[in-house]
């Protein structure tokens, strides 16, 4: 079946511009995540979503981010007035919370964002 | 609150030889462990996961991992790696299954061939 899907692959923008990041998850899976890859670096958490509604936000990193999800479905990272340092992988990943068995996350392939 | 170690950022190793990549967590509470591969330019993959029952834990492509409660760890083995293994290892940990997924740094593994 499908995977979690993510678009663009690829983003490249100039310093200033607003980005939007779409995210895909694997059809009936409740838990979304966004996190953030700097070049070389491991994951750093963004946002978590549970349906609609977003638990835990405590890895946004200034209020230059933001996320929403609509329809337990698709949700879109919006960065504004990006700034070099925003330059990483934005990965997003789903998951089942399938009752009282935990489940893994599977991961799109990440939207590689570059502000030039 | 959670945290995860990797304490080897990179690791190489000659093909066909064993390898062990070290992970180390802490929590107050009850977790779940995972392992996850990255290969180039691609997302995560689960490699394997602990969530009750027997402490050694198989995966995917020859690789198991034992859970130790005591020395709160968590270490991926694999008994002889191929060119193929070379990619970045991450250790992830969760409370529960309604709580976000805390991943530990990345390993670097690189197979010589």
């Amino acid at each position: 079946g499908a995977g979690v899907s993510q678009s663009p692959s690829n983003k490249v923008t100039e310093k200033g511009k607003d980005v939007e990041l779409r995210c895909d998850p694997i059809s009936g899976h409740t838990a979304l995540y966004w996190y953030r890859q700097r070049l070389g670096q491991g994951l750093e958490f963004l946002i978590y979503f549970q349906g609609n509604s977003a638990p835990d936000k405590s890895g946004l990193p200034s209020d230059r981010f933001s996320a929403e999800r609509t329809g337990e479905s698709v949700s879109t990272l919006t960065i504004q007035r990006t700034q070099q340092e925003d330059s990483a992988v934005y990965l997003c990943a789903s998951s089942s919370p399938a009752g009282d068995r935990n489940q893994p996350q599977h991961f799109g392939d990440g939207t590689r964002l570059s502000i030039l | 609150a959670q945290s995860v170690t990797q304490l080897d950022s990179q690791v190489p190793v000659f093909e066909e030889a064993p390898v062990e990549l070290r992970c180390n967590y802490s929590s107050s509470v009850s977790v779940y462990l995972f392992w996850y591969v990255q290969y180039p330019n691609q997302g995560l993959q689960l490699l394997l996961k602990y969530l009750s029952g027997s402490t050694l834990v198989k995966g995917i492509n020859g690789f198991e991992a034992e859970f130790n409660k005591s020395q709160t760890s968590f270490h991926l083995r694999k008994p002889s790696v191929h060119i193929s293994d070379t990619a970045e290892y991450f250790c992830a940990v969760r409370r529960s299954s309604y709580d976000k997924v805390i991943f530990g740094p990345g390993t670097s593994l690189s197979v010589i061939p």
